[in-house]
């Protein structure tokens, strides 16, 4: 089945570092790939949705300037967590939709991110 | 975006088959129902997907009614290993890759031995 691959899956840093996390299709190309965030105890909430080629679509509320996605090929989106605090500390996953357009979206195994 | 419901946790013992229900009252037309199971610290993983009727694969079973205003996850004879939350979703029929889900709270399944 299609996998999606993300790394690192854990960063532990301080406080005012940049962080970048890749998300990796690896049987597939994925022209849309999404960026999730949870929280303990919570479910996923969408970021953004990351489009090859153009810019990324950010939901309400996230800051496009804090989250910069970038996805240069239809096989890798990048999120980078800029000047990270500690309350960007979470659980951020990556999706990528299976080739077909009723096919399911295959998730990444999510990075850990906490920022001390 | 559909929205769901679910119950927020179930207990089980292992060997018992497991049935998660969901509703969907306002699902579209072109709306599929997809599950996902999440294990803590992994990204969820899929499951199962249908449109209606009766869907089964080496895993589990998903049945939706004429209405499909609701939708059952089955899982038969459940062990340890089973003890994950599961994600009811409703999507729109999009072409290519371009499916935004909305995720719910999910059901937290509990297997004991």
């Amino acid at each position: 089945g299609a996998v999606v691959s993300q790394h690192p899956s854990r960063v532990i840093c301080k406080s005012g570092t940049s962080v970048k996390i890749e998300c990796r299709s690896l049987d597939f190309q994925a022209t849309t790939m999404f960026w999730y965030r949870q929280f303990p105890k919570q479910s996923l909430m969408l970021m953004a949705t990351s489009n090859e080629g153009s810019k990324a679509t950010y939901e309400q509320g996230v800051e496009k300037d804090k989250f910069l996605i970038n996805h240069a090929s239809l096989t890798l989106s990048t999120l980078t967590v800029t000047s990270a605090h500690p309350e960007d500390s979470s659980f951020y996953i990556c999706s990528a939709g299976g080739q077909g357009s009723n096919q399911p979206q295959h998730f990444g195994d999510g990075t850990r991110l906490s920022i001390l | 975006l559909a929205k769901t419901t679910q119950p927020i946790s179930m207990d089980s013992y292992e060997g018992q088959e497991v049935n998660i229900t969901c509703s969907h009252n306002n699902i579209a037309t072109n709306d599929y129902i997809t599950w996902y199971q999440q294990f803590p610290s992994q990204g969820p993983r899929f499951i199962i997907q249908g449109y209606k009727t009766k869907v089964t694969n080496e895993v589990a079973s998903l049945f939706i009614p004429a209405d499909r205003k609701s939708s059952t996850l089955s899982l038969p004879r459940v062990s340890l290993s089973d003890t994950a939350v599961y994600y009811c979703l409703v999507g729109p029929y999009n072409a290519g890759n371009n499916r935004k889900l909305i995720w719910g709270l999910g059901t937290s399944l509990a297997v004991n031995p």
